[in-house]
């Protein structure tokens, strides 16, 4: 099932924080992040697993609300390379495949 | 060289043709996938092979299907395209460690007229 991104869009200046959301309504096993620029390919930002592992860039910051199956990326002191649109990916626990929100597309300007 | 590479990257075809879509790797990942992104819908996800002798439908496979000739290569066929299946492509693949990242080839953009 697909996740919920939210908010859709976030316009933001350089240096400034942002907080992108993803949600689901069944129990998460894992939350893949992935940045894509126009025109690219998505890249890998970051995995958070059930249990509290994460695996990832270190500069990189999210959460995983295992509760609530819903996780955070945190962009802070935001740099004009931010800007991109951001995909979160969900695994069901044991299915071994991820669903993809809608995206979260931000912008981050001078 | 690209890791993951796809062939071709643009193709306009009419419909009512068949298609191919090819992915290689050079990753040595037994995981291939295959989406579909059209604007403001994200990825879908088509077909994955967790091995040679081991491929699964996606959420949307209606109207494709796949091929897993080698570890190295996963290809997509659509056999009578349709205009709905405008739309940019992406292969990708993973480890088989449990939660691994993907990674994507360039992608493939594909218009049916």
């Amino acid at each position: 099932q697909q996740p919920v991104q939210s908010p859709q869009a976030v316009i933001l200046r350089e240096g400034e924080d942002a907080v992108i959301n993803c949600s689901s309504s069944k129990a998460l096993y894992s939350v893949h992040w992935y940045r894509q620029k126009h025109g690219e390919a998505p890249v890998f930002l970051m995995i958070l697993l059930k249990g509290g592992e994460q695996k990832g860039h270190e500069k990189i910051s999210a959460s995983f609300n295992e509760k609530k199956q819903q996780s955070s990326l945190y962009l802070t002191a935001s740099q004009l390379s931010y800007s991109g649109t951001y995909f979160c990916g969900t695994e069901e626990s044991g299915n071994n495949r991820l669903a993809f929100g809608k995206g979260n597309q931000v912008v981050v300007i001078p | 060289d690209a890791d993951v590479t796809q062939t071709p990257r643009n193709r306009i075809t009419k419909t009512g043709k068949r298609i191919m879509l090819e992915c290689s790797q050079t990753k040595g990942h037994d995981r291939m996938y295959w989406y579909r992104q059209d604007p403001g819908l994200g990825l879908r996800l088509i077909y994955y092979s967790f091995d040679v002798k081991d491929i699964n439908k996606g959420e949307i496979s209606d109207g494709y299907s796949v091929s897993r000739q080698a570890q190295a290569k996963f290809s997509l066929s659509l056999e009578s395209a349709i205009p709905n299946q405008t739309a940019l492509y992406f292969c990708a693949t993973s480890d088989s460690d449990r939660a691994s990242e993907q990674y994507f080839g360039p992608g493939t953009r594909l218009t049916v007229t």
